[in-house]
């Protein structure tokens, strides 16, 4: 069975410094690893995702993350912070193919500071 | 716009009802799933669907039903059996896993 851990439930940065939360997965095969925001009270909306083509994925809103099949990380990056980037990431794993669970991690909360 | 839509975005339940929690969508997507969300717990998966008429519990079914009549729509009952519903529902569709999945702004349910 698949597992993502997201190290830190809870981020602080700058507005204009790095963002980078962290993302390690555990499968047995190569998987599907995506990254989605959620906004306060609202639903998720997919970021980017990983599916086998090119190791360093770039997303909406400046976004990119880069597979690292040696670390299993899949940690997400943003050169410059935003406060409109406050919100709560999830990292989330599935087994490649046409139908497949997915799992979710517990998500991480990303604070921008002016 | 094509897109996902779960009604109603608030809903209060009393001890022993059941209540239905809608979510219906226009993209053609094969696939829908029910997610709750609790602080701090991330995603769980309740039930999920890949074609009309056939469904397949999740990691947290036990407390829920649902079904799927039409590809459109997958509404989830929340039945008296579950004893700690108080959670933020969100519904998702997809074409394949690889694509994602897209959401519903989901409905937050309370037990009052």
């Amino acid at each position: 069975a698949q597992s993502v851990t997201q190290l830190g439930s809870h981020v602080s940065v700058s507005e204009g410094a790095l963002v980078l939360l962290r993302c390690n997965y555990s499968s047995s095969v190569p998987p599907y690893l995506f990254w989605y925001v959620q906004y306060p009270n609202q639903g998720l909306q997919l970021l980017l995702k990983y599916t086998s083509a090119a190791t360093l994925v770039k997303g909406i809103n400046g976004f990119e993350a880069e597979f690292k099949k040696s670390e299993t990380s899949f940690h997400l990056t943003k050169p410059s912070a935003h406060m409109s980037d406050a919100a709560e990431y999830f990292c989330a794993v599935s087994d490649p193919g046409g139908y497949q669970k997915v799992t979710f991690g517990t998500g991480t909360k990303l604070q921008v500071i002016p | 716009d094509g897109g996902i839509t779960q009604s109603p975005k608030y809903l209060f339940r009393k001890e022993g009802q059941n209540v239905t929690l809608s979510c219906e969508q226009n993209l053609n997507h094969d696939a829908m799933y029910w997610y709750r969300q609790d602080p701090g717990q991330g995603l769980r998966l309740i039930y999920y669907s890949q074609i009309v008429n056939d469904f397949q519990k999740g990691d947290i079914a036990e407390g829920y039903s649902v079904s799927r009549e039409k590809k459109e729509s997958f509404p989830l009952t929340v039945t008296s059996a579950q004893k700690n519903p108080t959670a933020f529902y969100l519904c998702a569709s997809s074409i394949r896993t690889a694509y994602g999945y897209t959401f519903g702004s989901g409905t937050r349910l309370t037990v009052v």
